[in-house]
């Protein structure tokens, strides 16, 4: 039963498209996160929810929107895809301040 | 602002050789060490922690200890096997702040273990 679970696993779009992508996890924990990771394996955080409130906003393109309907869900909203939005997304979880743990990733590919 | 550092790879070793990765931080007071694997295809998993100064984090015959003076998490395994080849990441939690919110990640480290 996976813990951390994100939909699509691939994405494959055109620029200027808008798609979603989908996290759940089934830990209880109360807070989650989104990263990017770029083609070198730079990871770097773009948001933090915490009992479905904002809680770090790094400088991510307002083109980006994360939306957490409940605690279980936080789910990716991107409009007018660029090329270098291209990259792999993580979404994680973690019970307050403690340990992180990670979907498999959705790779995103903007042609 | 807070940074971690660590070796650029790729690491390439064989079966049973030691294996060191270097990792330094700058951080004000004592931030939480972090060590998390990437195996291919797959999302970063906590390998090893440690919270305070002098403190040894070990799992899977992984080790690193968190040394104050030289601000460094240097991970250390004693003989790697095929298995372990993947991306390691060094990372920091601010003090105060263990492992999660505002968790910064090095830039990783691909490790090749040949047989």
């Amino acid at each position: 039963d996976t813990a951390v679970s994100q939909t699509p696993k691939y994405l494959v779009t055109q620029m200027g498209n808008d798609k979603s992508i989908k996290c759940e996890q089934n830990l209880g924990h109360d807070t989650m996160y989104w990263y990017k990771q770029d083609s070198k394996k730079f990871l770097k955080i773009m948001f933090s929810y915490n009992n479905k409130e904002l809680i770090i906003n790094e400088t991510v393109p307002n083109r980006f929107s994360p939306k957490s309907p409940d605690k279980a869900h936080l789910n990716l909203h991107i409009n007018s895809l660029e090329l270098g939005d291209s990259a792999v997304y993580f979404c994680a979880s973690s019970q307050d301040l403690a340990d992180q743990y990670f979907g498999a990733g959705t790779r995103l590919s903007v042609l | 602002g807070d940074s971690v550092t660590q070796m650029e790879g790729p690491v390439t070793l064989s079966e049973e050789a030691f294996l060191t990765i270097n990792c330094t931080y700058t951080a004000t007071g004592y931030p939480s060490l972090f060590w998390y694997v990437q195996y291919p295809g797959e999302g970063l998993q906590l390998l090893l922690k440690a919270t305070k100064a002098d403190d040894k984090g070990s799992n899977k015959g992984f080790e690193a200890t968190y040394r104050k003076e030289t601000t460094s998490f240097h991970l250390e395994k004693g003989s790697v096997q095929v298995s372990d080849s993947a991306v390691y990441f060094c990372a920091l939690s601010p003090q105060g702040n263990t492992g999660g919110f505002k968790t910064i990640f090095g830039a990783g480290t691909r490790l090749f273990v040949k047989a």
